[in-house]
């Protein structure tokens, strides 16, 4: 089955750049999702289509893709960037959709 | 604004059955496709089933194929999730989710706040 794989933990000081992949060999041609999830909260959507930002979220996040890998920026990261972050997308097909393994970005 | 509401959550014994609903507002139902997803505690995300916003077509992952059926009752903004045979590792949180446009993406874009099923004797 299909896979998307990102590093378990992304640690950076505050006013930092953290830098969380996501990889996957059908992402050359398929779009990622970004989603912020705090402790006890639904996820948040913070990038979609691969760089593009939702309303209400800041500028800070950014995200970019080539090849198989799919990458969300943090820049600058402050305290309350620290969630769990995962990316989502689907296989060559199209027709099954699959969540990274998530990464713990901790900001101290 | 986009409000998912999900109810029917419950502790259910090994082999039992359960529905969950969504209620959905704050936008034009039959427009968009939704999606359910799952988190096991302390687990990550897990996309489990996704229908078009006519609900004409249906996506399952392979976890749960054949025991849960995803619905939507567009006359009542609604999507449903039969589940039934259900097992100890359906234990986890469910969450509604509404995608960007009519056809499954994946292109979550607005989730509720989840309802917490757990399968236990």
């Amino acid at each position: 089955s299909y896979e998307l794989t990102q590093p378990p933990s992304v640690s950076v000081s505050p006013g930092q750049t953290a830098r969380i992949t996501c990889s996957g060999d059908a992402l050359p041609k398929k779009y990622a999702y970004w989603y912020q999830q705090k402790s006890g909260q639904a996820p948040l959507l913070v990038i979609y289509d691969d760089d593009k930002r939702p309303s209400g979220i800041p500028t800070r996040f950014s995200g970019s893709s080539s090849g198989t890998l799919a990458t969300l920026i943090i820049s600058g990261a402050q305290v309350d960037d620290e969630a769990d972050y995962f990316c989502y997308s689907t296989d060559s097909s199209g027709n099954h959709f699959v969540f990274g393994t998530g990464t713990k970005v901790t900001v101290l | 604004e986009v409000q998912l509401l999900e109810s029917g959550g419950d502790l259910v014994q090994p082999g039992g059955s359960l529905r969950l609903s969504c209620a959905a507002s704050g936008f034009t139902f039959n427009n968009y496709a939704m999606t359910w997803v799952r988190q096991a505690p302390g687990k990550g995300l897990e996309w489990i089933s996704s229908i078009t916003g006519g609900g004409g077509r249906t996506y399952s992952a392979d976890s749960v194929k054949g025991r849960f059926t995803i619905s939507r009752d567009n006359s009542r903004n609604t999507l449903f999730l039969q589940m039934s045979n259900l097992r100890a590792e359906d234990t986890a949180v469910y969450y509604c989710a509404k995608e960007k446009e009519l056809v499954v993406g994946p292109t979550i874009f607005d989730w509720g706040q989840g309802t917490l099923v757990t399968v236990s004797s």
